[in-house]
């Protein structure tokens, strides 16, 4: 079975400094994808950063990257120079290259403080 | 821009309709799928589609079902609604999941209240 966990129900940070959001994964296949979503208070869903399990290099979205373990099914969120508009919830997901199915964790609230 | 729509997005319904949520997409994606989300328990998987007809269960699929009839449809039916079912309903959609620019998109959500 696959499963998404994220264990930080809540974080904040100041703003311009830099937080880490942390993912751990599980799943038996080979071919799948990571990635991280952003929920602000209107509810849309947008992706913040994707991350292919069969490549090394960890991915990077401007002020956003991800410290991808594939060995230890880690896949954490580090926010540089975090700013207002970053305050949201964030969703860890895993997706089946295989299956097509795409499960989320239970999200971390993160708030930015001025 | 890639556009997924659900039908409404605040429903009150009684305890014991017979409820329809619908998705439409205008990507031609293959694949579409229904979460719940709850505080807390984050987005869970109800059910999803990857083609015409096609439907797999997720999570939690009890007292749900769906129907795709065409490829940029997907409804989502809960058949005698009850309180628990009370929540916000994502629906979302992809290309299966392969390339770089691969993603899922989604709707604005659907808060369904049962009374």
């Amino acid at each position: 079975a696959q499963t998404v966990t994220q264990s930080q129900p809540e974080m904040s940070v100041q703003e311009a400094e830099t937080v880490t959001l942390s993912c751990t994964y599980d799943t038996s296949e080979s071919n799948y994808y990571l990635f991280w979503y952003k929920q602000p208070p209107s509810r849309q869903m947008i992706l913040v950063i994707r991350q292919e399990a069969y490549k090394q290099q960890n991915a990077t979205e401007n002020r956003f990257s991800v410290n991808f373990q594939k060995a230890a099914k880690s896949f954490s969120l580090k926010i540089s120079d975090s700013q207002l508009g970053d305050t949201a919830m964030y969703f860890c997901a895993l997706g089946s290259s295989n299956t097509g199915k795409l499960i989320f964790g239970q999200g971390t609230t993160l708030q930015v403080k001025p | 821009d890639v556009k997924v729509t659900q039908s409404s997005r605040y429903l009150v319904k009684r305890t014991g309709e017979k409820v329809f949520l619908e998705c439409v997409q205008d990507m031609d994606h293959e694949n579409m799928f229904w979460y719940r989300q709850d505080p807390g328990l984050g987005l869970r998987l109800i059910y999803f589609s990857y083609d015409v007809k096609m439907k797999e269960k997720g999570d939690i699929p009890e007292g749900y079902s769906v129907s795709r009839e065409k490829k940029e449809r997907f409804s989502l039916i809960l058949e005698s609604a009850s309180t628990n079912q009370t929540s916000m309903y994502l629906c979302a959609s992809s290309f299966i999941l392969t390339g770089e620019n691969t993603e899922a998109f989604f709707g604005q959500g659907t808060r369904l209240t049962v009374v």
